[in-house]
């Protein structure tokens, strides 16, 4: 596609529950990013994978929080015992190589509400 | 760590009128990025800047970077009304990986 896709835009689940988010990247893009968005805030970095591989999972806030990238294109994040202070938008980002300079092209993002 | 801190965090200004939004950040970086928000969109890219003294011009959006004060500016000529959005500047630091650090954004308004 032409940009960075994400499903679902909304998501709303109840405290506990298991949820998946998932990111398409642009087609061709090496590098792939999770940030987290609360209301009134910019992004928050959660992991970047270069590939098929996390190169870098220093966001990601405890171990309820996973992504994988299996294939080196598509990602899910996948969030357990969901809780509410996990309500957010979760933005994906891709770019090409992941060097100096490369532009994070960032896609619509999935709410995600916690009741 | 690096931080970044954008003032103001809200601007509300008459169409017409001339504006800067400042961007400063706690540490060395490699690159610094603006990005655009509107409501419940995602970001979109408006300027990547790699060195000290770079400036990049669109429109009426100029933005320059000074490396040895750590600050960047975002300045805005004749504001109109569809430059209304939350702007967003942020660095990285290729000893921290690919990761981006943001400041918390500047909403603007443009009051015609």
């Amino acid at each position: 596609g032409a940009g960075v896709s994400q499903t679902p835009s909304n998501k709303v689940t109840e405290k506990g529950k298991y949820v998946e988010l998932r990111c398409d990247p642009i087609s061709g893009h090496t590098a792939l990013y999770w940030y987290r968005q609360s209301l009134g805030q910019g992004p928050e970095f959660l992991i970047y994978f270069q590939g098929t591989g996390a190169a870098d999972d220093s966001g990601l806030p405890n171990d309820r929080f996973f992504a994988v990238r299996p294939e080196g294109s598509v990602s899910t994040l996948k969030i357990q015992r969901t809780e509410r202070g996990d309500s957010a938008v979760y933005l994906c980002a891709s770019s090409l190589t992941g060097g100096s300079p490369d532009t994070q092209y960032f896609g619509p993002g999935t709410r995600l509400t916690v009741l | 760590e690096l931080k970044v801190e954008q003032n103001p965090l809200f601007l509300s200004m008459q169409e017409g009128k001339n504006y800067t939004i400042y961007c400063n950040y706690s540490t060395t970086s490699d690159r610094l990025y603006w990005y655009r928000q509107d409501p419940g969109k995602s970001l979109e890219s408006l300027f990547v800047l790699l060195s000290n003294g770079a400036v990049k011009q669109e429109g009426r959006l100029m933005a320059s970077l000074d490396t040895k004060a750590r600050l960047s500016t975002l300045h805005i000529t004749a504001a109109v009304h569809d430059l209304s959005a939350t702007y967003f500047c942020a660095v990285d630091r290729l000893e921290y990986g690919n990761k981006l650090v943001f400041g918390a954004g500047t909403i603007l308004r443009v009051k015609s």
